[in-house]
């Protein structure tokens, strides 16, 4: 399968401190997205980073694209109590679109 | 503007029970797409649909069908429910779904349990 995985599955940090998430993925891909859930809700869009890119930024999100090792980051600086949510990768092959598993991060106030 | 719509929120079906979850949209996207989330499964893709009138399956389509009869509609049926489909549903939609800039906007879930 395609399918992404994040690490860690689930990260607990304090406010003002960086939350740092990874995606693994296992084929060619045309670009990579990162989506974010709160609980109970829909996902929404956060950043695109396309495959000959390497490093894109968007406000407080940094995202990296290493597509030798077939990975991404997510790093989100000085964090606040409401980035508390799910955070998913995505993959577009070109054919398909695939979501990995979600890393769940808490901020504590 | 509302986005993406799904109807209904909540629902509850008995085993071999038939229901349809109606997704709408108002920003003219051809692509539509519905997804089932599990528990540590992440978001998995059931059917899409490419533009009206269009259907095609994604990674998990058994038990499923659906139907694009106009473009801002996208209908996810289940013929006769299963224990294995109770899950919480997603309907996304993309403006072009191939470009490689493009991405989706989804509603707020429908969540389904199968007893």
């Amino acid at each position: 399968s395609q399918q992404g995985e994040e690490d860690p599955q689930a990260l607990s940090i304090q406010e003002g401190e960086n939350a740092t998430m990874n995606c693994s993925y296992k084929t060619s891909i045309n670009n990579l997205q990162w989506y974010r859930q709160n609980s109970g809700r829909g996902l929404v869009h956060l950043i695109l980073i396309r495959s000959n890119e390497r490093e894109k930024h968007s406000g407080r999100l940094r995202v990296t694209l290493d597509t030798s090792k077939k990975s991404s980051s997510l790093l989100i600086t000085a964090s606040r109590a409401a980035d508390t949510a799910s955070y998913f990768c995505a993959t577009d092959t070109g054919n398909q679109f695939y979501f990995g598993t979600g890393t769940s991060l808490t901020v504590i106030p | 503007n509302a986005g993406v719509t799904q109807t209904p929120k909540f629902r509850v079906l008995k085993t071999g029970q038939s229901m349809t979850l109606l997704c709408a949209q108002d920003m003219n996207h051809e692509y539509m797409y519905w997804y089932r989330q599990d528990p540590g499964m992440g978001l998995r893709l059931i059917h899409y649909s490419v533009g009206e009138g269009t259907t095609a399956k994604g990674e998990v389509p058994d038990g499923y069908n659906v139907s694009r009869l106009k473009k801002q509609n996208f209908l996810l049926g289940l013929e006769s429910a299963a224990p294995s489909q109770t899950s919480v549903y997603f309907c996304a939609s993309s403006f072009l779904g191939r470009s490689p800039t493009d991405t989706q906007y989804f509603g707020p879930g429908t969540r389904l349990t199968v007893l």
